[in-house]
């Protein structure tokens, strides 16, 4: 149980190119998910807080105009990486929280890698 | 200071040996903490997760917390090569707001584990 899709794992775009992440809690509901970046040797750093149903929390220094998210429903959330350009590759990671746990542990999607050119 | 704080190590054990992983928070109300695993390239596996105080073993894996120290460990047993990867603490931060529940990580320890 507790399984979390990420597609695309790998995606290779142009400067000034969209891209969109989908993350999707395939066997429980989560009401809040979470999207990481990493970029290399460093920790998972936490962009916003993905609400089902409401507007994302952006952390501090995230812009909310280029990391477009979208939670439609329990059991999918979006990340658009607008206009990418070569700063924004890195690995970008969704988690989610299964709302019929109390424990708080969040799981992870595979990650998608973005390398912008 | 960072308000999840691990060593980055690297920490390399020979295999068999028990490999201890440290973890130290600056928030006194938060009340859940996890260990994650995680290979290179890959995305972070949850491994333990720990409550209250003291000890919770699970397998070869044993999470230890300290709340009045603000410690949470994470040892071992029996380390294989396979267990090479790195860890990371994390965090709950307390309820309240529009970004409830969410986790903070340290930096992570690198474990390398050699035959």
């Amino acid at each position: 149980g507790a399984v979390v899709s990420q597609h695309p794992s790998r995606v290779i775009c142009k400067s000034g190119t969209s891209v969109k992440i989908e993350c999707r809690s395939l066997d429980f509901q989560a009401t809040t998910m979470f999207w990481y970046r990493q970029f290399p040797k460093q920790s998972l750093m936490l962009m916003a807080t993905s609400n089902e149903g409401s507007k994302a929390t952006y952390e501090q220094g995230v812009e909310k105009d280029k990391f477009l998210i979208n939670h439609a429903s329990l059991t999918l959330s979006t990340l658009t990486v607008t206009s990418a350009h070569p700063e924004d590759s890195s690995f970008y990671i969704c988690s989610a929280r299964d709302r019929g746990r109390t424990t708080g542990e969040l799981f992870f999607g595979e990650g998608s890698r973005l390398t912008v050119l | 200071q960072k308000e999840v704080e691990q060593n980055s190590g690297p920490l390399s054990v020979p295999e068999g040996a028990i490999a201890s992983l440290n973890c130290t928070y600056s928030d006194r109300v938060s009340q859940s903490f996890f260990w994650y695993r995680q290979y290179s390239g890959k995305s972070p596996e949850l491994i333990m997760s720990i409550y209250s105080n003291g000890d919770k073993e699970d397998g070869r894996f044993t999470a230890q917390l300290n709340k009045a120290s603000q410690y949470v460990s994470l040892l071992i047993r029996d380390s294989q090569p396979s267990d090479s990867a790195t860890y990371l603490c994390a965090v709950k931060v307390g309820a309240g707001g529009t970004s409830y529940g969410k986790l903070t990580f340290g930096q992570g320890t690198i474990l390398t584990v050699h035959p």
